[in-house]
């Protein structure tokens, strides 16, 4: 089984500052981790993935998030936010399911970016 | 290189009505997954095709069902609406060997009234 809390459902930031958008996993397998971004009246877009090898993963748009098993964490961040930047964001796990081995991800329930300004 | 499309991008039925949804995979991708967005939340997996067949399944109803056709493309059904279907339907397309990348279209928004 697999589940995502984001913890946060709306996080407010000043045009420049630093985002940091919380994700925590739980897993019985080593786990697949996304970030999606979903901008209003469109579907979901990819942000970054982590798979296996190093912890620390860079996306588009200047997005990174770094995977820490030890706290079970995929927290996203960007140093300096733009005002293109609010939108909904949705963390992800996966992984191979049991009787078919096709990954099928379980979403958190999204955090919306509110820039200011 | 069309990415993947939804039609139609809003739909308003009553209740016990039937809808049916369409979505083209990306091009060369021949995997389909549908998932249900009530607003506010995050999707969830509603089932998953490849070759032509359910491969996957999530926590719905048999009142959701689906078809692909041999070009990949695929339907959504949905039989005897209720007000609790009313969300955003998204369509998500991928290589059957590389499921963990998905490329989501833009979704058809289902008004139940």
């Amino acid at each position: 089984a697999q589940s995502v809390t984001q913890l946060g459902s709306h996080v407010s930031v000043s045009e420049g500052a630093l985002v940091l958008l919380r994700c925590n996993y739980s897993s019985s397998v080593p786990p697949y981790l996304f970030w999606y971004v979903q901008y209003p009246n469109q579907g979901l877009q990819l942000l970054l993935k982590y798979t296996t090898g190093a912890t620390l993963v860079k996306g588009i748009n200047g997005f990174e998030a770094e995977f820490k098993k030890s706290e079970t964490s995929f927290h996203l961040t960007k140093p300096s936010a733009h005002m293109s930047d609010a939108a909904e964001y949705f963390c992800a796990v996966s992984a191979p399911h049991a009787s078919g081995g096709s990954y099928i991800p379980t979403f958190g329930r999204g955090t919306s970016l509110i820039v200011h300004p | 290189d069309a990415g993947v499309t939804q039609s139609p991008t809003h739909l308003i039925k009553t209740r016990g009505q039937q809808v049916t949804l369409r979505c083209s995979p990306k091009s060369g991708h021949d995997t389909v997954s549908w998932y249900q967005q009530a607003l506010g939340q995050g999707p969830q997996f509603i089932f998953q095709y490849y070759e032509e067949e359910e491969r996957q399944r999530g926590n719905f109803p048999d009142r959701f069902s689906g078809h692909q056709f041999p070009n990949y493309s695929s339907e959504l059904n949905v039989n005897a609406l209720l007000l609790g279907d009313s969300a955003l339907y998204l369509c998500a397309s991928s290589w059957a060997a590389r499921t963990d990348t998905q490329y989501f279209g833009p979704g058809t928004r289902l008004t139940v009234l």
